[in-house]
């Protein structure tokens, strides 16, 4: 299948600064990438969706001056966590969607983020 | 509200064991349903889908899934477990025309024993 890469796997940060975190499909073009956040033994949950060269679609309660999401090329959406506090510590895995109808949507292997 | 559930948190089989994984939905209209599994470190890896057609899907690594509308389920089987498949295995449902806006259960962590 068609390879997502996310970067970097894991990263410690201390509380008010910001972290970027990089999405790249590498053989594909993906016109839509989604950004999801995973609670330790909880589910993942949609954060928001993002068309290149569009703003981001965020999902209800998540805040978007706290989640900047650009998606500037059909190779790479960035999620940078903004001001980060110890409760933004997650795991956060991105996925890639090309071009056509039930194209299927490939992960990256997601960013455990702790943020102390 | 639109839900995924995944009884088991936490199974464990023996090699050569089979394995039944359960999930159950709540959605609004037939939703298109899938499996995945995650390897530690690992993104995830889609193992099966549905979309229509017959109810009984087969999946990749000798998986195979069955849908069954009358009891919005979508329970994913296989009839030999190998060590190698010990994982997370998250079922997820999405609105029908793709993979936009999936809704993941909270997973079921499978531990094999030799």
């Amino acid at each position: 299948g068609a390879v997502v890469s996310q970067h970097p796997s894991r990263v410690i940060c201390k509380s008010g600064t910001s972290v970027k975190i990089e999405c790249r499909s590498l053989d594909f073009q993906a016109t839509t990438m989604f950004w999801y956040r995973q609670f330790p033994k909880q589910s993942l949950m949609l954060m928001a969706t993002s068309n290149e060269g569009s703003k981001a679609t965020y999902e209800q309660g998540v805040e978007k001056d706290k989640f900047l999401i650009n998606h500037a090329s059909l190779t790479l959406s960035t999620l940078t966590v903004t001001s980060a506090h110890p409760e933004d510590s997650s795991f956060y895995i991105c996925s890639a969607l090309g071009q056509g109808s039930n194209t299927e949507a490939f992960f990256g292997q997601g960013t455990r983020l702790t943020v102390v | 509200a639109q839900s995924v559930t995944q009884p088991d948190i936490h199974i464990t089989v023996s090699e050569g064991a089979s394995l039944e994984l359960r999930c159950n939905y709540s959605y609004g209209a037939t939703p298109y349903l899938f499996w995945y599994v995650q390897s530690p470190g690992q993104g995830l890896q889609l193992l099966l889908k549905y979309f229509s057609g017959d109810t009984l899907v087969q999946g990749i690594k000798g998986f195979e899934a069955e849908f069954k509308r009358s009891q919005s389920s979508f329970n994913l089987r296989k009839p030999s477990v190998h060590w190698s498949d010990a994982a997370e295995y998250f079922c997820a449902v999405g609105p029908r025309g793709g993979y936009n806006k999936l809704i993941f259960g909270a997973g079921t962590r499978l531990a094999v024993h030799p």
